[in-house]
């Protein structure tokens, strides 16, 4: 089975520049979330879909960042424009249907190796 | 925030000795989770403990809960230089804004097993 890949892998852009980072999904997995880890402190939560609908948007950082997930397969988060301060790296995860879970039904993320972005 | 805090915040041993990785959080959980992330590589689940448990054990690992304290505890015992790596954990709870429940992860661990 494939696992859930992201690209790029590293992305380094000029301040104002746009950058879209895209993630494939495991096939089968309605729930998509984005995170993001600036250096060294918190892997934190930007948004979450249920197929192609935002279930949960409330950790996007401002109106620069837009993830869409068209037809609910794979997912895109563009940054446009380009801050330094959004340098890091973006982590895609994936989870099944809660009635399909093992675990009992908890939500347990698989999650691809990561986007680095740096913004010069 | 959410987020838990991993304590400390980096830990070096030798091979063979036992590791622990403290996890603090703020609000009430469903339940908690440890992740692990190998250098360059997405992060990986190891071990799930329920808000009704307080202990929970899988190969080498094992995992403490106290719901009262808002606290968890990962043990890694007999440690190999394979363990090397940063660990999370994870907060499965419900925002209080938005209604949906959600993985909050803290700052991690950095473990170092020296050969």
């Amino acid at each position: 089975e494939a696992g859930v890949t992201q690209f790029p892998s590293h992305s380094v852009i000029e301040k104002g520049q746009t950058v879209t980072l895209r993630c494939d999904p495991i096939s089968g997995h309605d729930n998509l979330y984005w995170y993001r880890r600036v250096m060294g402190k918190e892997i934190k939560f930007l948004l979450h879909f249920v197929k192609e609908s935002k279930q949960d948007e409330s950790g996007m950082p401002n109106n620069r960042f837009l993830a869409e997930r068209t037809g609910g397969t794979y997912s895109t988060l563009k940054v446009q424009p380009a801050e330094l301060e959004d340098s890091g790296v973006y982590f895609c995860a994936s989870s099944q249907d809660p009635r399909l879970r093992e675990f009992g039904g908890a939500n347990v993320l698989t999650f691809g190796a990561g986007s680095r972005l740096t913004v010069l | 925030s959410q987020q838990g805090e991993e304590d400390p915040q980096a830990l070096s041993i030798q091979e063979g000795e036992n590791a622990t990785m403290n996890c603090s959080y703020k609000t009430s959980i469903n339940n908690l989770q440890w992740y692990r992330q190998n250098s360059g590589r997405g992060l990986v689940h190891l071990i799930l403990i329920r808000s009704n448990e307080r202990e929970k054990h899988s190969g080498r690992l094992r995992v403490t809960l106290d719901t009262s304290k808002k606290s968890s505890s990962l043990l890694i015992t007999a440690s190999r230089a394979a363990d090397t790596a940063s660990y999370f954990c994870a907060t499965d709870a419900r925002m209080a804004r938005t209604g949906a429940n959600n993985l909050f992860f803290g700052t991690g661990t950095r473990l170092t097993v020296i050969p």
